[in-house]
């Protein structure tokens, strides 16, 4: 059965500081990773897809990693700003179709 | 163009009531995912439906819930006698294409407290 972990649970840090997110699997069967980001009392919003033929994707700040072989994806934000400030979910999605989700990384960036 | 919407977004229900959670998918996509996401943890899948046909519901915790996409568009969640571990935020999702490494998309989710 997919497990997904991610550390840290919890992250705070200074505006303008580079960061980096971890994300583990136990499965490395997968489609494809992605990362999602949620504010407190909403949805999921998309930020990365990674299919597994890929080994990184790139949105401005945001750069996702995957290592498929050892099971691990890394999210890196660069030049953090306080409306960063979110939970962020890593996500594999295995061959049965549906999403299995990390327990998130609750980030702080402070002023 | 019109994300997922999930209605109601809110819902308090009491003890041994039944209530329907209503997911409208972005128009044409085939996929449908039904989420769970219990407070401070991280969604769990539910069920998955294809058009109007559901391929997977292994994740339904009970035969309390029951979902359907009759005409394989609008979806609806019911759960049967709620209890109060049934509080949580439910997800819905859909994705374009089956079969797939497609990206799925959320809508905002419908809190449900049984009291």
């Amino acid at each position: 059965k997919q497990e997904v972990t991610q550390i840290p649970a919890a992250l705070s840090v200074p505006e303008g500081e580079n960061l980096v997110l971890n994300c583990s699997f136990t499965d490395s069967a997968i489609y494809n990773l992605q990362w999602f980001r949620q504010d407190p009392g909403k949805g999921l919003t998309s930020l990365l897809l990674i299919q597994s033929s890929q080994r990184e994707q790139t949105s401005g700040r945001l750069n996702a990693s995957l290592d498929k072989s050892s099971g691990r994806s890394t999210l890196y934000i660069a030049a953090s700003q306080p409306g960063d400030s979110a939970t962020y979910l890593c996500a594999v999605q295995t061959y049965g179709q549906n999403f299995v989700f990390g327990p998130g990384t609750r980030l702080s960036v402070l002023p | 163009g019109a994300g997922v919407s999930q209605s109601p977004r809110y819902k308090v229900a009491k003890r041994g009531q039944d209530v329907a959670l209503r997911c409208d998918p972005i128009s044409g996509h085939v996929s449908l995912f039904w989420y769970q996401q219990a407070l401070g943890q991280g969604p769990e899948f539910l069920t998955y439906f294809q058009n109007e046909a559901q391929l997977d519901k292994s994740g339904l915790p009970s035969d309390r819930f029951f979902a359907e996409r009759p005409e394989g568009s609008v979806s609806t969640l019911k759960i049967q006698r709620t209890q109060q571990e049934d509080s949580a935020v439910y997800l819905c999702a859909s994705s374009l294409i089956a079969g797939g490494p497609y990206e799925q998309y959320f809508g905002p989710g419908t809190r449900l407290t049984v009291t």
